[in-house]
């Protein structure tokens, strides 16, 4: 098993620009979750999806935030536009059954 | 929302010793999570528990759910269990609320 994918692995870009962060999670898994991660304020939890319907996106932080799941083995997360504040690594993982947590390596962003 | 705290937030210690790090958590919830972060960035899933006491290796994860408290500890510690690790209170599908982490450091 391949693990939970993400891509791009590294993204650079200016402010303003759109950026969409890709996921495929584990093949099966019913879950999937999208979180940030930041040096002030570590782990937090974006917003969840089960079985493709997203469940809770209190964790968004505001309208530049969206995030879709089409099928159950993509998902993306998109911010427009792009701020330096938004810097960040962008952790995708899934699960099944509300079992364990399996996460992506993790997107690093870094808009300037 | 559910308030983490973690301690110790830094812990060094000399290969071989027993290590112990605690999670105690505000709003009651039906399991627990503990991750390990390595130096690299990538997050493992350790143990999800929701009672007692869960063992893997020479790490041993316990639970008081009453008491909103859990524990991490690691038996015989080693330089490469050096890393942040992460208590995540949370069950089921739920989004998981994260402590800061504990950063570890093991030296040889």
């Amino acid at each position: 098993d391949a693990g939970v994918i993400q891509s791009p692995r590294h993204e650079v870009t200016e402010m303003g620009q759109e950026v969409t962060l890709r996921c495929k999670p584990i093949s099966g898994h019913n879950s999937l979750f999208w979180y940030r991660q930041t040096m002030m304020r570590g782990l937090e939890l974006l917003i969840y999806f089960n079985n493709n319907v997203p469940i809770d996106d209190s964790g968004m932080p505001e309208d530049r935030f969206s995030a879709k799941m089409p099928n159950a083995s993509f998902s993306t997360l998109k911010i427009q536009p792009s701020e330096p504040r938004d810097s960040a690594v962008y952790f995708c993982a899934s699960s099944s059954g509300g079992d364990s947590r399996y996460f992506g390596p993790g997107t690093r962003l870094t808009v300037t | 929302k559910n308030e983490v705290e973690q301690s110790p937030q830094n812990l060094t210690a000399q290969e071989g010793e027993f290590i112990t790090i605690n999670c105690s958590y505000s709003v009651g919830i039906s399991a627990l999570h503990w991750l390990q972060q390595h130096p690299g960035g990538g997050i493992v899933s350790l143990f999800m528990l929701s009672s007692g006491k869960k063992k893997h290796g020479r790490l041993i994860a316990t639970i008081n759910i009453q008491e909103k408290h859990s524990s991490l500890h690691i038996t015989a510690s080693h330089p490469r269990d050096s890393a942040v690790y992460i208590c995540a209170p949370g069950g089921g599908a739920d989004g998981l609320t994260f402590g800061k982490g504990t950063h570890l450091i093991i030296q040889p």
